[in-house]
């Protein structure tokens, strides 16, 4: 079935560049996600990236498509303590209403 | 901002008992959701719901597990009989029509099941 992996800890220091990775199996995969959540609270959803690009910038955050190699990265520019939290990467087919399928999630720890 | 809500935060239960678990969500969206994530493990998803009927589910929603949109705001997620396994937080998340179907989740509510 589908799954997706992460790595499950990054530590940098406050104004480094922070990137976290994830791969993904489903070929089919249309939407790729990233979500974060602090302690204590929900799911927020940061960005997103449509398959057939390769790349999608928002102000300090950089996503990068491999789907060749069905890898999918986020890059934080600037890294602040404000930022130290759980990263999801998630992914769905190209279909309002579809379930998504989340990796584990990468808690991002930043140091001043 | 609109949000999704969810109540209540934490629920403490004894095992057999039934929950009932609330989401208001987003006003103008049409899709609903249920997740949930035991400690430390992934986020997963249980159902979803469209039209007043359910649209998908996984494995984990099975006879023990209902949802209802009782009227034009809440939308519930009951467990008929708790077992200690159902322990963990559960997430609401709505979306729209859009095909690129971002979720907006809310932020959760802890089951603790003794």
């Amino acid at each position: 079935g589908e799954d997706v992996e992460q790595s499950l800890f990054l530590s940098v220091r406050e104004g480094d560049s922070s990137v976290i990775n994830c791969t993904y199996t489903d070929s089919s995969s249309t939407y790729l996600y990233w979500y974060k959540q602090e302690p204590g609270a929900g799911l927020q959803l940061l960005t997103y990236i449509f398959s057939n690009m390769d790349m999608k910038q928002d102000q300090r955050l950089t996503v990068l498509l491999n789907k060749k190699d069905k890898h999918l990265s986020l890059r934080i520019a600037d890294t602040q303590t404000g930022d130290s939290a759980i990263y999801f990467c998630a992914e769905s087919p190209n279909q309002a209403g579809t379930a998504l399928i989340f990796g584990k999630g990468t808690t991002l720890s930043v140091s001043s | 901002e609109p949000e999704v809500t969810q109540t209540p935060s934490h629920q403490v239960t004894q095992m057999g008992q039934e929950v009932i678990l609330r989401c208001v969500p987003i006003s103008n969206h049409l899709y609903f959701y249920w997740y949930r994530q035991i400690l430390g493990q992934k986020v997963e998803f249980l159902v979803s719901f469209y039209n007043n009927e359910i649209s998908e589910k996984s494995e984990i929603f099975d006879d023990q597990f209902s949802v209802e949109r009782p009227d034009g705001s809440n939308f519930t997620l009951k467990i008929r009989s708790t077992k200690l396994e159902d322990s963990a937080m559960y997430f609401c998340a709505s979306s729209g029509l859009a095909g690129t179907n971002e979720q907006f989740f809310g932020p959760g509510t802890r089951l603790t099941v003794l």
